[in-house]
């Protein structure tokens, strides 16, 4: 049962114009929200993230908006370059003293010069 | 900066083999934590732990087990590897006081092949 759903694999965006990445998830329990980023070889790096309080966090070109009624957060790359081009995952939790990350499937991103 | 250390970039073992993958952070964290990255299915979490001796299970332990025996090292075992743990895996350990929104730092990953 995937907890943390990332529908699209991958997705294709012209330098300079905006990236959407989509998440979804099931369960009402989670409260905090992380999207980390992967290059190939590479281990994932944290990006960005949010707790069920707020429905938006922004830092620098990365902006993250949450929509709990939905279940559904989405990842706001702008302006889009090419170093973005990675593998990104969603990630959920519930907090408490372990903060078990649950992640998503991952979107492929590359971004076009 | 906070540095988890995995022993191996890659590996090759034969169906059968025991294998051992090290993975060593330098932060005095408690919470460590063993994934494996698979195309269509993310990151999946195996073992984690929150404390020396202590060991959780994940959502797929099954042909896995764990050591903790310091708090610096987490040691993810393949009792008798097949060709169906082939697989990118991932070490990662967090601070708990840091809170859940700083997430954790990951390893560079060590790429196993079963053949």
């Amino acid at each position: 049962d995937q907890q943390v759903k990332q529908n699209s694999p991958s997705l294709s965006v012209q330098e300079g114009r905006i990236s959407i990445l989509n998440c979804d998830y099931t369960n009402s329990m989670f409260d905090y929200f992380l999207w980390y980023k992967k290059y190939p070889a590479e281990g994932p790096t944290f990006l960005i993230s949010i707790s069920s309080i707020k429905d938006k966090n922004e830092d620098g070109r990365f902006t993250v908006f949450l929509n709990k009624s939905a279940k559904h957060l989405s990842l706001h790359i702008v302006p889009s370059q090419p170093g973005d081009s990675a593998v990104y995952f969603c990630a959920a939790s519930e907090g408490g003293a372990t903060n078990k990350l649950i992640f998503g499937t991952g979107t492929l991103l590359a971004v076009q010069p | 900066d906070v540095k988890v250390t995995q022993s191996s970039r890659y590996l090759v073992k034969r169906t059968g083999e025991k294998v051992f993958l090290e993975c060593v952070q330098d932060m005095d964290h408690e919470n460590m934590f063993w994934y494996r990255q698979d195309p269509g299915l993310g990151l999946r979490l195996i073992y984690f732990s929150y404390d020396v001796k202590m060991k959780e299970k994940g959502d797929i332990p099954e042909g896995y087990s764990v050591s903790r025996e310091k708090k610096e090292r987490f040691s993810l075992i393949l009792e008798s590897a097949s060709t169906n743990q082939t697989s990118m895996y991932l070490c990662a350990s967090s601070f708990p006081d840091r809170g859940p929104l700083r997430g954790y730092t990951f390893g560079s990953g060590t790429r196993l092949t079963v053949v």
